[in-house]
């Protein structure tokens, strides 16, 4: 059965700072992973796919990386901002029409 | 993008009333919808999974009597919470796929009173 984690379950750091947030996953066969951005009462948006073969995504200043054979990902969030304060949840998928196995997610604070 | 539209946003109901979900795929057509549930600073946890025309899969714990899943079309799934009580209160997400990335709707708060 997949499981993934993420931790630490909270993080809080001043505006301008990289940062680095961690998934790990103990079923290395996936078919995608992706992360996704979650605010407070509302529904998901998504931020990266990664298909199996690829290695990293990006988007604007996020980068998403996959490291299938150790079962981890990171998404790095470079120049943090107030606004990028939400939960990110880490998911991974086993086939094309398969269901999303989630982790409880990273809920991030961006302090101005 | 493709865009997933789930409505109402937030219910509230009375305990022992039933309350229907609706989860629309608006510009795609959807081969299979998965039905997820969240608690408080908990996980997406799936409670089923749909394919248009027949019936869906429930996962081990889900009471498929009391979470009805209707996938009459390609673009519309309901999750129909029946009897509710308020353990169930809850927030409902929806995805659809036709072999392509998950699209997600905004959710459902439900509130059992």
């Amino acid at each position: 059965k997949q499981e993934v984690t993420q931790i630490p379950a909270a993080l809080s750091v001043p505006e301008g700072e990289n940062l680095v947030l961690n998934c790990s996953f103990t079923d290395s066969a996936i078919y995608n992973l992706q992360w996704f951005r979650q605010d407070p009462g509302k529904g998901l948006t998504s931020l990266l796919l990664i298909q199996s073969s690829q290695r990293e995504q990006t988007s604007g200043r996020l980068n998403a990386s996959l490291d299938k054979s150790s079962g981890r990902s990171t998404l790095y969030i470079a120049a943090s901002q107030p606004g990028d304060s939400a939960t990110y949840l880490c998911a991974v998928r086993a086939g094309a029409n398969s269901k999303l196995t989630f982790g409880k997610g990273i809920t991030l604070s961006v302090r101005p | 993008g493709a865009v997933v539209s789930q409505h109402p946003s937030w219910v509230i109901c009375k305990s022992g009333t039933s309350v229907k979900i609706e989860c629309r795929s608006l510009d795609f057509q959807a081969t299979t919808m998965f039905w997820y549930r969240q608690f408080p600073k908990q996980s997406l946890m799936l409670m089923a999974t749909s394919n248009e025309g027949s019936k869906a899969t429930y996962e081990q714990g889900v009471e498929k009597d009391k979470f009805l899943i209707n996938h009459a079309s390609l673009t519309l799934s309901t999750l129909t919470v029946t009897s509710a009580h308020p353990e169930d209160s809850s927030f409902y997400i929806c995805s659809a796929t036709a072999n392509s990335p998950l699209h997600f709707g905004n959710g459902t708060r439900l509130t059992v009173t």
